[in-house]
Parts: C-alpha cells; sequence; structure tokens
C-alpha cells in the first residue's frame, strides 16, 4: 500500500480565499484522522471519523473550519475563508481500529501558508 | 480524558552516547501508549507501541521503552544513539476503550551531536 496519501504538499493561499486540502487513506482502514500542527501548539486532533461518519470534532477550531468523508476512500478539510493564523502543518492519519494493529498511519502532510 | 507530558523540549547528547527520552501519561482508565518518530518535513512514523503483556517493547532500530503503570511514565531509551536519530520524538496515549482519540504530546527534539 502506498501509505496515507495527502494533496498538496504545500499550499499558499491569501487571507479569505478558500483552502481545500484532500486524504486518501490506506485502504481497508475504518479511521481516519486530522490533525494541525504548530510550533505553538504542538499537535492537536481536529477531528476523526470511524466508517466516514464524524466521530467528534470538539477540536475544530472554528465554523471556518469543516471536513468531510464522502466514502471510505477520501476525505477533504475545507476552510473558509482562510486566515494567516491558519498556517499550519495539516495532517491526515487512518487506522484500522483497536487491536494489535491500532496504530495511526501517517500521511506527509501539507503546509498551508496564509498571507 | 487523558493528557501526555514530554518535560524535555530538546535532549543534545553526543553520538554513541546514551539517551532517555521522557514521557508521563495521565488517565483514569487503560491505555495504549505509542512513540512516534517525525523527521524534518515528513510526516510521524511509529516507532514501538505498547498494547498489553510485556512492560518492555523494542523498536527494529535500537530503541525501547518500559511502560510502568505506577510512575504512569513510558520512557524512550537507546543505549547508542547516532546521527541519524536526530528527530522529534512524539509519545502518544489512546484509551483501550471509549472514544478513539490519539493524544500527542509536545515532542521531544533529540539532536545528536558528532
Amino acid at each position: 500500500d502506498a501509505g496515507v496519501i495527502q494533496s498538496p504538499r504545500h499550499e499558499v493561499t491569501e487571507m479569505g480565499q478558500e483552502v481545500t486540502l484532500r486524504c486518501k487513506p490506506i485502504s481497508g482502514h475504518d479511521y481516519l484522522f486530522w490533525y494541525r500542527q504548530t510550533m505553538m501548539r504542538g499537535l492537536e486532533l481536529l477531528i476523526y471519523f470511524n466508517n466516514n461518519v464524524p466521530i467528534d470534532d470538539s477540536g475544530m477550531p472554528e465554523d471556518r473550519f469543516s471536513a468531510k468523508m464522502p466514502n471510505a476512500s477520501f476525505s477533504t478539510l475545507k476552510i473558509q475563508p482562510s486566515e494567516p493564523r491558519d498556517s499550519a502543518v495539516y495532517f491526515c492519519a487512518s487506522s484500522l481500529g483497536r487491536g494489535l494493529r491500532t496504530e495511526a498511519f501517517f500521511g506527509q502532510g501539507t503546509r498551508l501558508t496564509v498571507v | 480524558a487523558q493528557s501526555v507530558t514530554q518535560l524535555d523540549s530538546q535532549v543534545p547528547v553526543f553520538e554513541e552516547a546514551p539517551v532517555e527520552l521522557r514521557c508521563n501519561y495521565s488517565s483514569s482508565v487503560s491505555v495504549y501508549l505509542f512513540w512516534y518518530v517525525q523527521y524534518p518535513n515528513q510526516g510521524l512514523q511509529l516507532l514501538l507501541k505498547y498494547l498489553s503483556g510485556s512492560t518492555l517493547v523494542e523498536s527494529i532500530n535500537g530503541f525501547e521503552a518500559e511502560f510502568n503503570k505506577s510512575q504512569t511514565s513510558f520512557h524512550l531509551r537507546k543505549p547508542s544513539v547516532h546521527i541519524s536519530d536526530t528527530a522529534e520524538y512524539f509519545c502518544a496515549v489512546i484509551p483501550s476503550s471509549g472514544t478513539y482519540k490519539y493524544i500527542f504530546g509536545t515532542g521531544t527534539r533529540l539532536k545528536v551531536l558528532a
């Protein structure tokens, strides 16, 4: 398997624009997670899905952020409108769920810069 | 709720010296514990994990960690580090039942000096 695939790897956008980050989880994984990494806050869990259903979105910072998972092989994280403080690295991760293979597998991340 | 504390933000160590990266957790329920490594401009990679059984777990590249329930710790050790071990290391926990949320520590930057 190619692992968790995120696109784009880098995104530079102007304040106020809409940004969409994409993620393809590992085939067969039931859980999908979106994290944000910054120097100030470290790794923050934004939202996670189980079988395409959002389970916990308590980490989503504001209504400007939304996430969807229309099917088992694709998820998006959208920021509209974007602000400079949204600049961060956004990671997607997937997991098989509990059991011997309960670890999360991370994508390479999307580095977002909002100017 | 769970929390993870990594007290050391940076650890410099000379090549071939031993190192210990500390991790303490807080949880009212039993947990699974993980160490992840992040190299520059990359995602996190699993280094090792503790689910149950033997409290000492090892990775393929010489790291080991010991689960200590009484001290709620899961410290990472390596007896002899290499330059290539320079990276950021994250400790993480997840409850063994209930909500399926990985909680990460703030990370420890290991810098191996020649």
